[in-house]
């Protein structure tokens, strides 16, 4: 079946614009997840939704980051005022459930994001 | 959150087996060892995973030490299609999130 599709997969921006990354999760999946990954770094933890309420956005640097899942699937990362420290790839990734005994995580293929 | 220290890089030959290290030594009762790797250009995705017992499956085995203060990701016979990140991640039962280190790159010479 489709695994999780994120779009754009690149997206290059001025310094000071709004920018928008998408995320498909697997259908059926309650549980989402946005990480952050620099080059060199793992994956770093953004927010996690179950289902359309976001359940932690600890990982969130700052208010210039939103993320919203209306209708409980697709997802949209938003940055407000970019900065060329936001330059990354951003990944998404969504599970049938968030916790659990186990619970794989499935990502997709990130959406690089270079800031100028 | 739990903390593990891997090897920043290893090399293999094509063919032979690859023991990846990962130590833990604060790890607690109910952590969870999971294991994903990161092929280029790609999001991680899952290896396998373990409580106390060791774990085999068709991607490999983890080895877990008696104290769980360690354990070991075991690839049977590295093919140049293994070349990737491997992190090594604890998790607790009770959350959702992982918390990714460097991990360790695995290089596999043909």
């Amino acid at each position: 079946g489709a695994g999780v599709s994120q779009t754009p997969s690149n997206k290059v921006t001025e310094k000071g614009k709004y920018v928008e990354l998408r995320c498909d999760p697997i259908s059926g999946h309650t549980a989402l997840y946005w990480y952050r990954q620099s080059l060199g770094q793992g994956p770093e933890f953004l927010i996690y939704f179950q289902g359309t309420g976001a359940a932690d956005d600890s990982g969130l640097p700052n208010d210039r980051f939103f993320a919203v899942r209306p209708e409980g699937s697709v997802s949209t990362l938003k940055i407000q005022r970019t900065e060329r420290g936001d330059s990354a790839v951003y990944l998404c990734a969504s599970s049938p459930r968030g916790r659990g005994r186990f619970n794989e995580q499935f990502f997709g293929p990130g959406t690089r994001l270079t800031v100028l | 959150d739990a903390k593990t220290t891997q090897p920043n890089s290893m090399e293999s030959n094509e063919e032979e087996p690859v023991h990846l290290p990962c130590n833990h030594s604060t790890i607690s009762g109910t952590d969870y060892i999971h294991w994903y790797r990161q092929l280029p250009s790609q999001g991680p995705e899952y290896v396998i995973h373990g409580l106390t017992s060791n774990v085999n499956n068709r991607m490999a085995s983890l080895a877990i030490a008696e104290d769980r203060k360690s354990s070991t990701l075991i690839l049977h016979r590295a093919t140049l299609r293994d070349a990737a990140v491997y992190y090594c991640i604890l998790r607790d039962v009770g959350t959702y999130k992982y918390i990714f280190g460097t991990g360790t790159r695995l290089k596999v010479l043909a």
